[in-house]
């Protein structure tokens, strides 16, 4: 089945204690992305990745880092967590210049 | 700053009704407008999508108008059913740019028997 996964679907965690959300997809996509969905704000990205090893910000890149060694993953990472980034943040993929994007089934993510 | 602007912020329609969604963008660039379905505890999904050189496609219930020249799209559900009950989205992208969707703030639609 064709699909999006992200790991862990939630996590509660404190200040400063470095975590990894992973992100796999199994459709061969170059494009991977990371949002984040705040209510009455929508989605709004974070990082973004066009193929192996090339990344990019996006709209809300502070306090996250990303990677893309291998083509299906694209981690998240969140050096030292704050409250204000608890949130449910989504990865997606897709084709370069095909429109539709894919998206995981999110992660809630709670910093205390 | 706010490029894709999205109302009403919720919606109550009867079982049967017509729903209608409104958006307005300000990026010219954008040539890619996709709706997109979220329901509790899942991931938006992409119910359809439309590019700029038609005014209108329709997929089933499902209608995006589109007015390039207002900068508006809206998205029509026509005999709307409790099952149409989710989250709302759309977004524009540059799809030969970053692939980027920038989107709206979403409009939770309710449907009442």
């Amino acid at each position: 089945e064709a699909q999006v996964t992200q790991n862990p679907r939630y996590l509660i965690t404190v200040t400063g204690k470095k975590l990894t959300v992973t992100c796999s997809q199994n459709m061969n996509h170059e494009y991977m992305s990371w949002y984040r969905q705040d209510p009455g704000l929508g989605l709004r990205q974070i990082y973004y990745s066009m193929n192996v090893e090339v990344t990019d910000k996006g709209d809300v890149p502070e306090g996250y880092k990303v990677s893309r060694k291998e083509k299906r993953n694209f981690p998240l990472i969140l050096e030292s967590p704050s409250p204000n980034q608890t949130s449910l943040y989504f990865c997606a993929s897709s084709l370069l210049g095909r429109g539709e994007q894919f998206f995981g089934p999110g992660t809630r993510l709670t910093v205390l | 700053q706010q490029q894709v602007k999205q109302s009403p912020q919720s919606l109550i329609v009867q079982k049967g009704g017509i729903s209608i969604i409104n958006c307005a963008y300000e990026n010219t660039a954008f040539d890619y407008f996709p709706w997109y379905q979220q329901f509790p505890g899942k991931g938006p999904a992409l119910l359809i999508a439309i590019r700029p050189d038609v005014s209108e496609k329709k997929e089933g219930r499902f209608t995006i108008s589109f007015n390039k020249s207002a900068k508006q799209f809206s998205l029509h559900i026509m005999d709307s059913q409790p099952g149409d009950s989710a989250t709302y989205f759309c977004a524009a992208s540059m799809n030969f740019g970053n692939e980027k969707l920038t989107f709206g703030t979403g409009t939770r639609l309710t449907i009442i028997p």
